[in-house]
Order: C-alpha cells, then sequence, then structure tokens
C-alpha cells in the first residue's frame, strides 16, 4: 500500500463548477498537508498548508484534513480555465516540510472546460 | 516571492557519463535544500534533504555514491548523476527552504535528464 494515494484523474469540469480533490494516506504520523499546484514541466507551486485536522479557506480554495479517516480534500469554487493544472497532495510529520522532506501523491490532471 | 532556479532545464547524455544539476535560491538564503524526482505518471519522491555545510541525508533506496549532493552556500545545491544510466532518465526537482523556522518549501522549474 502506497503511503499516499491519490487519483491521477483526468477530471474534467465546466467552468464555474465547484471541484473536489482528494488524497487518502496510511501513516498516521502525517501532521502536516499541502497542497500544490504543478503546470507542464514547471514545478510544484504551494496552494495551501494545514495542521493537523480540520478546515482552511484562502479565496476560492479550501482545504480539508479529517485525521481520523486519513483523508484530505481541497476544495475549488468557482473554477476557472486557468486552474486547468495537475494538483498535488503532500504531507509531512514533522515541521511542515522544513525538516522533513515532503510525501507526495501521484497527483491529479485537472481540466476546466471553458 | 521566493525564486529557485535550476540549471540545465534540460540534458542529455550517453550511458556512464556524469551530470550535474545546479539548483539555486535567488533571493533567499536556503538552509535546507531538498532533491526530488519524478517518473512519468509518478508522484514526487524525495531522494535526498541537503543542509548547508554538512553531508546529505539520503532516503532509503537513494545510492549515494551514485547521486552526489554538494550544498557549500546558502544560495547553491547540486546534484550530480555518475556513470549515468538509462534508468535514470527522469524529471529531478529541487526545492529550498529558507530559515527562520519558516515551513515552505519553495520547488524549482525541474531538470529533465534524458539518458541514452
Amino acid at each position: 500500500q502506497k503511503e499516499v494515494e491519490q487519483d491521477p484523474g483526468p477530471l474534467s469540469v465546466p467552468e464555474g463548477a465547484i471541484v473536489s480533490l482528494n488524497c487518502t494516506y496510511s501513516n498516521s504520523a502525517f501532521q502536516y498537508f499541502m497542497w500544490y499546484r504543478q503546470y507542464s514541466r514547471k514545478g510544484p507551486e504551494l496552494l495551501m498548508y494545514t495542521y493537523s485536522s480540520g478546515n482552511k479557506e484562502d479565496g476560492r480554495f479550501t482545504a480539508q484534513v479529517d485525521k481520523s479517516s486519513k483523508y484530505i480534500s481541497l476544495f475549488i469554487r468557482d473554477s476557472q480555465p486557468s486552474d486547468s493544472a495537475t494538483y498535488l497532495c503532500a504531507m509531512s510529520g514533522k515541521s511542515g516540510g522544513g525538516a522533513d522532506g515532503l510525501t507526495f501523491g501521484k497527483g491529479t490532471h485537472l481540466i476546466i472546460q471553458p | 516571492g521566493a525564486v529557485v532556479s535550476q540549471h540545465p532545464s534540460w540534458v542529455i547524455c550517453k550511458s556512464g557519463t556524469s551530470v550535474k544539476i545546479e539548483c539555486r535560491s535567488l533571493d533567499f538564503q536556503a538552509t535546507t535544500m531538498f532533491w526530488y524526482r519524478q517518473f512519468p505518471k509518478q508522484s514526487l519522491m524525495l531522494m535526498a534533504t541537503s543542509n548547508e555545510g554538512s553531508k546529505a541525508t539520503y532516503e532509503q533506496g537513494v545510492e549515494k555514491d551514485k547521486f552526489l549532493i554538494n550544498h557549500a552556500s546558502l544560495t547553491l545545491s547540486t546534484l550530480t548523476v555518475t556513470s549515468a544510466h538509462p534508468e535514470d532518465s527522469s524529471f529531478y526537482i529541487c526545492s529550498a527552504r529558507a530559515g527562520g523556522g519558516g515551513y515552505e518549501q519553495y520547488f524549482g522549474p525541474g531538470t529533465r535528464l534524458t539518458v541514452t
């Protein structure tokens, strides 16, 4: 069993829809959870960072963490064609990926249709 | 924002040769840098963690004698793939973390290595 499972997609939705992206994980030591966006042939860009369980909102993006279920989500409201990219979940057992490197999911390829 | 560059962006080399990839933090000092590898349709996999002025820490299964990492300054880390083989062909991405307890890792644009 992989440490982090993420459906690679592709996930195609119409512009304006609410997008839900998810990851499950098996390592209960993970405490810090991140979502990155990666465009083709580019490095990942940090979108959201959450510590332990709970919700965090930033503009059109909401991150949720349920440690009891080992399940994290990223919601994108009012999706735009420019949101089309690969979204990677990442997690760490120590200081937000500082002392530790990150464990990534495979990434979900998201397509927003105009 | 914090910018990390990598050079080269892509490289083709012959089997048996060595290739050096540079990772630079352009506008901040990086106390810690990480090297990841990404195969097609796979996750980014952490290869090693390097702190300025000390030896790198390699993840299990990564050969330290094959992937030489040097973090000689607070703005530069290098990864040298020695005696490269076709199975080393991959996308290599570095990330850098500033000091001061910050959590964010800033990623470079990646280097695509093809070994023929």
